[in-house]
């Protein structure tokens, strides 16, 4: 089965300017997560759908992230305008059910570094 | 807040040797993962723990759930070179069924 699949691999853009992540999930997975890697850290939830509707995007910061899942399959990572503190990996992951005994599957993740 | 305080938070050791890797909180977790990340890729899921007292083993990898689903160990015995990379637990949380937090991970190098 496919994986995960996220793109670009490699980003660098200024501060102030705007960027977009794409993820497509494994096929048939219901749920689907956006996690923020810095370096040196565990991943962090930024926010979570379930089909597609959002289900927790608690630490999402809304003034300048946003995200979206059309038709409930895949998704997409917006950052406007970017900071020098969004430097991370940003990693998609999806799991079959919305369930948190199932695991998740992670992409490759996308390398942002803004300067 | 809950969080996942994993410990050390780097370990390197030669080939053989056997190491232990801790994962605490003062919270009660519905479930733990172990994960394994390697440079330039996402975490891959080990093992998953749902029960208290649960251990399970996966070849020279042996994992432990807390009696009380607060805490867990991941055990490896005679460290290969291939066991190198981050290793991150994470907790599923009671107040949501798919949300799972992670600690920030224990890197670990076995050295030839």
């Amino acid at each position: 089965e496919a994986g995960v699949a996220q793109s670009p691999r490699y980003k660098i853009i200024e501060k102030r300017q705007s960027v977009a992540f794409w993820c497509n999930p494994i096929s048939g997975h219901a749920t689907l997560y956006w996690y923020q890697q810095i370096l040196g850290q565990g991943p962090k939830l930024l926010i979570q759908f379930q089909n597609n509707g959002v289900v927790d995007d608690s630490q999402l910061p809304k003034d300048r992230f946003s995200a979206e899942r059309l038709k409930g399959v895949d998704s997409t990572l917006k950052i406007q305008p970017a900071k020098l503190e969004d430097s991370a990996v940003y990693l998609c992951a999806s799991s079959p059910r919305d369930s948190a005994n199932y695991g998740y599957t992670f992409g490759s993740g996308t390398r942002l570094t803004v300067v | 807040t809950q969080l996942l305080e994993q410990s050390p938070q780097f370990l390197s050791i030669q080939e053989g040797e056997n190491l232990t890797v801790y994962c605490n909180s003062s919270s009660v977790f519905s479930s733990l993962q172990w994960y394994r990340q390697e440079p330039g890729e996402g975490p891959v899921l080990l093992v998953t723990v749902v029960t208290g007292g649960e251990v399970k083993k996966l070849k020279r990898l042996t994992f432990q759930f807390g009696d009380a689903r607060k805490d867990s160990s991941l055990h490896i015995t005679a460290a290969q070179p291939g066991d190198t990379g981050l290793y991150l637990c994470a907790g599923g949380v009671y107040s949501s069924a798919s949300k799972i937090i992670f600690g920030s991970g224990t890197r670990l190098s076995i050295r030839p």
